[in-house]
């Protein structure tokens, strides 16, 4: 199965801060990479896929890019409601992995 | 809106089975493949089992193959996941997802994950 890795694993942030999440595939997967967000106790929401397409209703400082075997999400300005936890998923084959995730808290 | 809600979960013992089922709702059930992911407590999202929207392929992960199924009743707009042989490590919030591809159009691939289920508790303890 191909391996998803992402850095960091947490990250403190202030709002109004520009984030970027890093996720690594062990193989290339061209661009069939997804991004997802979770709040804690609540299920994930799909926010980018095929590396950089946004999800609709997701507002538009959440973006992605990347391809091949290394990918950037970004939140442009950081706000309060964008504390949670991101995965990246890989769609490469139908054996679906994720990232481990990087935590998102306030400094 | 699209809806998904599972069932199924509870306290069983290990090497015992279980059947979880989720009920889809707000959209054309038979034109989408579905999915179980799953996630322990306090760890990161696993995906367990996909199925194409007519039923007709599943695929797994490396962790359940051979002790879950996934399959789905297009008559009554539900999939399940019968898992066997159950052990401590598959105690984890299930959750039901939608695939995002429409399968009635020109290409149809299982791809990400765009609507999901408020998840169901399964907790495999003696």
């Amino acid at each position: 199965d191909i391996q998803m890795t992402q850095s960091p694993s947490s990250l403190s942030a202030s709002v109004g801060d520009r984030v970027t999440i890093t996720c690594r595939a062990s193989q290339t997967i061209a661009t069939y990479l997804s991004w997802y967000q979770q709040k804690p106790g609540k299920a994930p929401k799909l926010l980018i896929y095929a590396a950089s397409s946004l999800q609709s209703g997701v507002p538009s400082r959440f973006s992605g890019s990347g391809s091949g075997t290394d990918f950037t999400l970004t939140i442009s300005s950081l706000q309060p409601e964008d504390f949670a936890t991101y995965y990246c998923q890989q769609s490469y084959t139908s054996h679906f992995t994720f990232g481990p995730g990087t935590k998102v808290d306030i400094k | 809106q699209v809806q998904l809600v599972e069932s199924g979960g509870g306290v069983v013992q290990p090497g015992t089975s279980l059947r979880l089922s989720c009920v889809a709702s707000g959209f054309t059930f038979n034109n989408y493949g579905m999915h179980w992911v799953r996630q322990a407590p306090g760890k990161g999202l696993e995906w367990v089992a996909g199925i194409w929207y007519d039923g007709n392929d599943q695929y797994y992960g490396d962790s359940v193959r051979g002790r879950f199924t996934i399959s789905r009743d297009n008559s009554k707009n539900t999939i399940f996941l019968h898992m066997n042989s159950l052990r401590a490590e598959d105690t984890a919030v299930y959750y039901c997802a939608r695939d995002a591809v429409d399968c009635s159009g020109s290409t149809c691939h299982l791809d990400r994950f765009d609507s999901w289920g408020q998840g169901t508790l399964v907790t495999v303890s003696s």
